[in-house]
């Protein structure tokens, strides 16, 4: 079991550019969540999804897209990309819109330079 | 979002026990405790979770208060791989299950 799989590893974008970061989650796992985490502080929500549609959505502005497939794996879109977006990015899934536990991934470091 | 309250860090001497506590006194009642534990440089791993019971797992032993308003995450021996920020988290159907990161507690190993 490969568990969460995330891609690229380390990303350096310029201002203004746009990204997209992918997930692949465990096996037998179907709910994608994203997360932001800043250097020092703990990961901050962006957006979960399930079923192909997204569920829930933390305080994040619309540059902040996201997609699920078919097949459970999920991108990351940030558009006009800021200096404060620099960030360690990281997947969580978990089976269902439960309560259980979630898997992350080892995260896509960006760097807004 | 709910609230849990951790201390900013703690030590622990190598090959003895830690137990880490956590307040959480708006705890409803189909609330989920969670702990996941974040080592330098990788994603949070989870390492226990729990609604009423004590609950026992490889990695740790998850203590909850019959009143469910604190927790404490006990591992029985502590080894310099255990250092990491240690998160504990509610997760329930009223923050539609996401989990909300708080500052958690740093945990310092010494040999």
């Amino acid at each position: 079991d490969a568990g969460v799989t995330q891609s690229p590893t380390h990303l350096i974008k310029t201002r203004g550019q746009q990204v997209t970061l992918r997930c692949s989650p465990k096996s037998g796992h179907d709910t994608v969540s994203w997360y932001q985490q800043a250097l020092g502080q703990g990961p901050q929500f962006i957006f979960q999804y399930y079923e192909e549609e997204e569920r829930q959505r933390g305080n994040f502005p619309d540059r902040f897209s996201g997609h699920q497939f078919p097949n459970y794996s999920s991108e990351l879109n940030v558009n006009a990309l800021l200096l404060g977006d620099s960030a360690l990015y990281l997947c969580a899934s978990s089976f269902g819109y439960s309560r259980t536990e979630a898997f992350f991934g080892q995260g896509t470091r960006l760097t807004v330079v | 979002d709910a609230k849990t309250t951790q201390p900013n860090s703690m030590e622990s001497n190598e090959e003895e026990p830690v137990h880490l506590p956590c307040n959480h006194s708006t705890i409803s009642g189909t609330d989920y405790i969670h702990w996941y534990r974040q080592l330098p440089s990788q994603g949070p791993e989870y390492v226990i979770h729990g609604l009423t019971s004590n609950v026992n797992n490889r990695m740790a032993s998850l203590a909850i208060a019959e009143d469910r308003k604190s927790s404490t995450l006990i591992l029985h021996r502590a080894t310099l791989r255990d250092a990491a920020v240690y998160y504990c988290i509610l997760r329930g159907m009223e923050y539609g299950n996401k989990l909300v990161f708080g500052a958690g507690t740093i945990l310092r190993v010494k040999s």
